[in-house]
């Protein structure tokens, strides 16, 4: 088995602010993806990378940006962060493309002041 | 795009009854899988299934009906420790899955 770790696990902010969340899978997974959790909402697709160096833009990429450094790790960046926002951001891995099983991390949860 | 619903929003269950969760979906199915998820806690996946296929894990059965856009996710016999959020995610084409709100379930002693 394998395992998904994300960092950091809260994530505080100020309005205005740039913050980078991270995610790393042993898995040996090819494609690695960001939601965002909103309550009341279904998941909704930031960014996903199909192989190391790879960004494609998901529903919801205005506002963030991503960095597929190694085959094992995908950063988040929210590029400017919005006072009162509040959201929990999950990283996911599978395989292969969407088709295929995705495995979650524990989420990192951001509040903006 | 892909619009997902679940149905229903919301369930109450005696420990020990069944459940049938539903996952309506507008487009066709490559793909499903369902999600299970305590109040900030992480998604854990606990079925997928390539198209059609009919999975099953313990006591969750997944099926699909492939002449309707509508999954099933059945819970037999029902434990306290099933209370939470269930969600279901359907890959019509593509790398993307498309997520429903999800069915909050409690399950009473």
């Amino acid at each position: 088995g394998g395992i998904i770790t994300q960092t950091p696990k809260f994530l505080i902010g100020q309005e205005g602010q740039k913050l980078t969340l991270k995610c790393q899978q042993n898995f040996n997974h090819d494609t690695m993806y960001w939601y965002r959790q909103d309550s009341g909402k279904g998941l909704r697709l930031i960014y996903y990378s199909i192989t190391e160096n790879d960004l494609q833009k998901g529903d919801l990429s205005e506002g963030y940006d991503a960095s597929r450094e190694k085959k094992s790790s995908f950063s988040l960046t929210v590029t400017s962060a919005q006072k009162n926002e509040m959201a929990v951001f999950l990283c996911a891995s599978s395989i292969g493309g969407g088709t295929y099983e995705q495995y979650f991390g524990p989420g990192t949860r951001l509040t903006v002041l | 795009g892909q619009q997902v619903e679940q149905s229903p929003a919301s369930l109450v269950l005696q420990e020990g009854e069944n459940a049938e969760l539903q996952c309506t979906y507008s487009t066709t199915l490559n793909s499903m899988q369902w999600f299970y998820q305590r109040p900030g806690g992480r998604l854990v996946s606990l079925l997928y299934s390539p198209s059609w296929a009919e999975q099953r894990g313990g006591r969750l059965t997944s099926s699909a009906a492939s002449n309707e856009s509508r999954s099933s996710l059945h819970i037999s016999s029902s434990q306290i420790t099933d209370s939470g959020t269930y969600l279901c995610a359907p890959n019509s084409a593509g790398n993307k899955l498309t997520f429903g709100i999800g069915t909050r379930v409690l399950v009473r002693p």
